[in-house]
């Protein structure tokens, strides 16, 4: 049972425009929302995180949009970077610990 | 400031080989540690969490065992790799609390022919 799924496998962007990335959940007690950005061959990066208790998180060119009633956050990336090219990854907790994942997606920023 | 350490960066090993994979973190105590495996493109797979010294949970049945010795040493072992067991493993540290951020080390990649 998928309970974080990112429809989307790939995305490209032009740099300088918006990146979105979506994800959606079917988990309803789910209470804690995180993006983050992976390179080849390393680690994921911790980008920003959202309380369900809010419904927008913003960072710098990060934001993040929760919709609860629909059980959807977005990853808004405002301008987009040639470096912003990763694969990124929601995931989603209930009351701490035992984070679970999307599956990513791939972004591609052409300059 | 936190810092979290995986070694070796890269293995390769035979099939029925042991397997000894390291994760330590630093400038942190009583962290919640976690062992990860991302199969080729694909997600992330949770495969052992460790809320304290010696306590150990699996998420899935496969041929790898974790152990945790000490406060910030966390340890994934398999006594016969399988070629099945190739991916690149990620350990992960978090702070306990009621909405854990976790944060990872840089993985290690282990091939096994």
């Amino acid at each position: 049972d998928q309970q974080v799924k990112q429809n989307s496998p790939s995305l490209s962007v032009q740099e300088g425009r918006i990146s979105i990335l979506n994800c959606d959940y079917t988990n309803s007690m789910f209470d804690y929302f995180l993006w983050y950005k992976k390179y080849p061959a390393e680690g994921p990066t911790f980008l920003i995180s959202i309380s369900s208790i809010k419904d927008k998180n913003e960072d710098g060119r990060f934001t993040v949009f929760l919709n609860k009633s629909a059980k959807h956050l977005s990853l808004h990336i405002v301008p987009s970077q040639p470096g912003d090219s990763a694969v990124y990854f929601c995931a989603a907790s209930k009351h701490g610990n035992k984070l679970v994942f999307g599956a990513g997606t791939i972004l591609r920023v052409k300059s | 400031s936190q810092t979290i350490h995986q070694w070796p960066a890269t293995l390769v090993q035979p099939v029925g080989s042991p397997l000894s994979l390291e994760c330590t973190v630093e400038g942190t105590s009583n962290p919640n540690l976690y062992w990860y495996r991302q199969a080729a493109g694909r997600g992330l797979q949770l495969l052992f969490y460790s809320v304290g010294i010696g306590q150990i949970s699996s998420e899935v049945p496969q041929n790898l065992s974790a152990s945790r010795p000490q406060d910030r040493q966390f340890i994934l072992s398999s006594k016969k790799l399988l070629l099945s067991d190739s991916g690149f493993y990620l350990c992960a540290w978090g702070p306990k609390g009621p909405q854990e951020t976790q944060y990872f080390g840089p993985g290690t990649r282990l091939l096994v022919l």
